[in-house]
């Protein structure tokens, strides 16, 4: 059974780098052909698509956080990863990791998510 | 930017069915998905691509889409389905979600 497991540190100061990695367990990241994301939700808010990558590491994001976000993937260790820099208080979040379906735009597997809070 | 519309909040009385939906331009061309999350949880995808159920989710939740408009139904609603309900599409290389309608079986 697939499972994504979200781990870093819960406390960011601002200007800062946020730094996340994903655990994949039950399956293979260089097995398949999937998108691996990062997602966020601040507190009563709705879901928020940071970016993608796949297994050659090719990636994607969104057009609001690109210029902050890079994402990196370890297929020897069934892991990947995002760094935000520059963060504020906007990106206090739950960070989710989650794994795109194959050949559908959404996503079948998610983590439990962490939550990330940005202060001094 | 896309924008996915939603109502923020219906009420449906135990074992009533229930239709949420969400509204955006040409969906036509797009698949529309679904997602269900309780409090403290991650989302759990419910509906994809329109209509689909993904294997675990009960029958009772079945999705359909009309103009501009998607549907999630929801037939018989259980104290269970007490959650806040997002749809989202994949639009101009992004993934869109709307804001989420939240969900009371009475």
């Amino acid at each position: 059974q697939l499972q994504l497991v979200e781990s870093g540190p819960g406390l960011v100061k601002p200007s800062q780098t946020l730094s996340l990695t994903c655990t994949v367990s039950g399956a293979s990241i260089g097995g398949g052909n999937n998108f691996w994301t990062w997602l966020r939700q601040p507190a009563g808010k709705g879901l928020e698509w940071i970016g993608r990558i796949n297994k050659s590491g090719s990636t994607n994001y969104s057009p609001s956080l690109k210029s902050r976000v890079i994402m990196s993937v370890d297929t020897s260790t069934d892991q990947f990863s995002l760094n935000l820099t520059s963060v504020t208080a906007a990106d206090t979040a739950v960070y989710y990791c989650a794994r795109q379906m194959t050949f559908v735009t959404t996503f079948d597997n998610w983590g439990q998510g962490t939550l990330v809070t940005v202060s001094s | 930017s896309y924008e996915l519309t939603q109502p923020l909040s219906v009420s449906v009385a135990l074992g009533q069915a229930t239709n949420l939906t969400c509204a955006g331009d040409n969906f036509g061309s797009k698949s529309v998905h679904w997602f269900q999350q309780k409090p403290g949880q991650a989302p759990v995808l419910i509906i994809y691509r329109d209509s689909n159920r993904p294997s675990g989710i009960p029958e009772r939740f079945s999705g359909s889409t009309s103009g501009n408009t998607a549907t999630l139904t929801i037939s018989s609603a259980q104290v269970a389905d007490e959650a806040v309900y997002y749809c989202q599409v994949w639009d101009s290389g992004t993934y869109v979600f709307g804001a989420g309608t939240e969900v009371t079986v009475l």
